[in-house]
């Protein structure tokens, strides 16, 4: 069974630094493509970023672009999420997100198919 | 970058209704477009993919329809299990970059 666990969160001043890891289960980190999916208190699902099976593609959203950076370490099968420079609007939950695809006719479909519970981040002063 | 956007942000409906949402998209996305089920406290979970592909485990009552920019996503008869907050998503490829719909909870009329 495919299972992916998170770790790391906790409270951060702003400006501060923390790094989030996921442990895969079933699976191998450097087999399918690993998305970070944040959601804010009470509000919806902001993805984060992705790293591409291969290791060395990577995609981050505008909002934190130059102070996170996605990472894994394929011998613990991690993912991790380095995350600098917080600000309050950082604080969520954050869930580390298996991708996966399927070939339906001519396309090639790219879903999010195994989510982990989350750990949470709080940037507070 | 590409936005989504869902409606109605909420309904409240009855166990047995038809329920419709919907999401455009701001520019094409072919039929690259997922949803997802999010219960309270809980982490999301997939319900269909490229579209109208119910992913496994997935009750029939669940489908989704649309191409382009329009896209719409039915619960054929509400059961109670599915109160929750329900979620478009598109995913571009080249680059790989994921923009979610800003949800559509469902609540009990």
């Amino acid at each position: 069974q495919m299972e992916v666990v998170e770790s790391g969160g906790g409270v951060v001043k702003p400006g501060g630094s923390l790094t989030l890891s996921c442990v895969a289960s079933g699976f191998s980190v450097t087999t399918y493509g690993m998305h970070w999916v944040r959601q804010a208190p009470g509000k919806g699902l902001e993805w984060v970023a992705f790293m591409h099976y291969d290791g060395t593609t990577k995609t981050y959203a505008n909002s934190v672009k130059r102070r996170f950076t996605i990472s894994r370490d394929g011998s613990r099968n991690t993912l991790h999420l380095e995350m600098n420079s917080l600000r309050s609007e950082d604080m969520a939950v954050y869930y580390c997100v298996k991708d996966n695809k399927k070939t339906v006719g001519s396309n090639l479909f790219y879903y999010m198919d195994v989510w982990g519970k989350g750990t949470t981040v709080i940037v507070s002063s | 970058d590409i936005q989504m956007t869902q409606s109605p942000s909420s309904l409240s409906a009855s166990v047995g209704d038809r329920v419709t949402i919907t999401c455009r998209a701001s520019h094409s996305i072919n039929r690259y477009l997922n949803w997802y089920q999010q219960r309270p406290g809980r982490a999301p979970k997939l319900l269909i993919y490229g579209t109208s592909n119910l992913h496994s485990g997935v009750p029939s009552r669940f489908s989704g329809s649309g191409s382009g920019t329009d896209f719409t996503f039915t619960i054929s008869s509400l059961q109670p299990e599915d109160f929750a907050t329900y979620y478009c998503q598109q995913s571009s490829n080249n680059p790989r970059v994921v923009t979610f719909g800003g949800g559509t909870k469902v609540e009990i009329k």
